[in-house]
């Protein structure tokens, strides 16, 4: 079955740590998202990638960075730099970065700072 | 900017009762428009799109018309079941300077009771 995958499912990272998201497509996608969604608020995009090695910072990139070495993987780097990290992360993929085309989300990722 | 707004929740109805959930957006040209859900716990699916004017997406008998006359993408479902209970987010993508990136509402999370 073709689809995203996200790892771990829950996180907790002690304040001061960096720590990374996987992300992982198999659907043969060009582009892919990390987005942020905090309680009672819409997704907000950190990063895209349009293509493999090369990224945009999103609306709220400070404090994240990411890598895009292949096609199909997107890992999110979440680091001490980042002041309120606690959220719930969803990282997308679409066939390409058109503007018809269809974002599929992963499960998410639920992180912690302790 | 694009922007989206979405009526607020929470929305709690008695199964078989008709739904609405009224989106209206702000963009530069034509954007594409979404209704994506999110059951408690997942990601984000994608449950009905929209790419121009006048087009009805359809969906698990959910339903919405682009209008851009009223600027309005509002999902209706005739007749609801428990199944239903979720968070309804509204996106859009495209039109000037998006880049193809979504745009979301910050969701509307409805009840159904039996």
């Amino acid at each position: 079955d073709g689809g995203i995958t996200q790892s771990p499912k829950y996180l907790f990272r002690k304040e001061g740590q960096n720590v990374t998201l996987s992300c992982e497509q198999n659907l043969n996608h060009d582009a892919m998202y990390w987005y942020r969604q905090d309680p009672g608020q819409g997704l907000r995009l950190i990063y895209y990638s349009q293509i493999v090695n090369d990224f945009q910072k999103g609306d709220i990139a400070e404090g994240y960075s990411v890598s895009r070495e292949k096609k199909e993987s997107f890992p999110l780097t979440v680091t001490s730099a980042q002041k309120n990290p606690t959220a719930f992360y969803l990282c997308a993929s679409s066939i390409s970065a058109g503007d018809t085309d269809t974002q599929y989300f992963g499960p998410g990722t639920r992180l912690t700072v302790l | 900017g694009n922007s989206v707004t979405q009526m607020e929740g929470p929305v709690t109805l008695s199964e078989e009762a008709f739904l609405t959930i009224n989106c209206t957006y702000t963009a530069t040209g034509y954007p594409s428009l979404f209704w994506y859900v999110q059951y408690p716990g997942e990601g984000l699916q994608l449950l009905l799109k929209a790419t121009k004017a006048d087009d009805k997406g359809s969906n698990k008998g959910f339903e919405a018309t682009y209008r851009k006359e009223t600027t309005s993408f509002h999902l209706e479902k005739g007749s609801v079941q428990v199944s239903d209970s979720a968070v309804y987010f509204c996106a859009l993508r495209g039109a000037t300077g998006s880049q193809g990136n979504l745009i979301f509402g910050k969701g509307t999370k409805l009840s159904v009771k039996p």
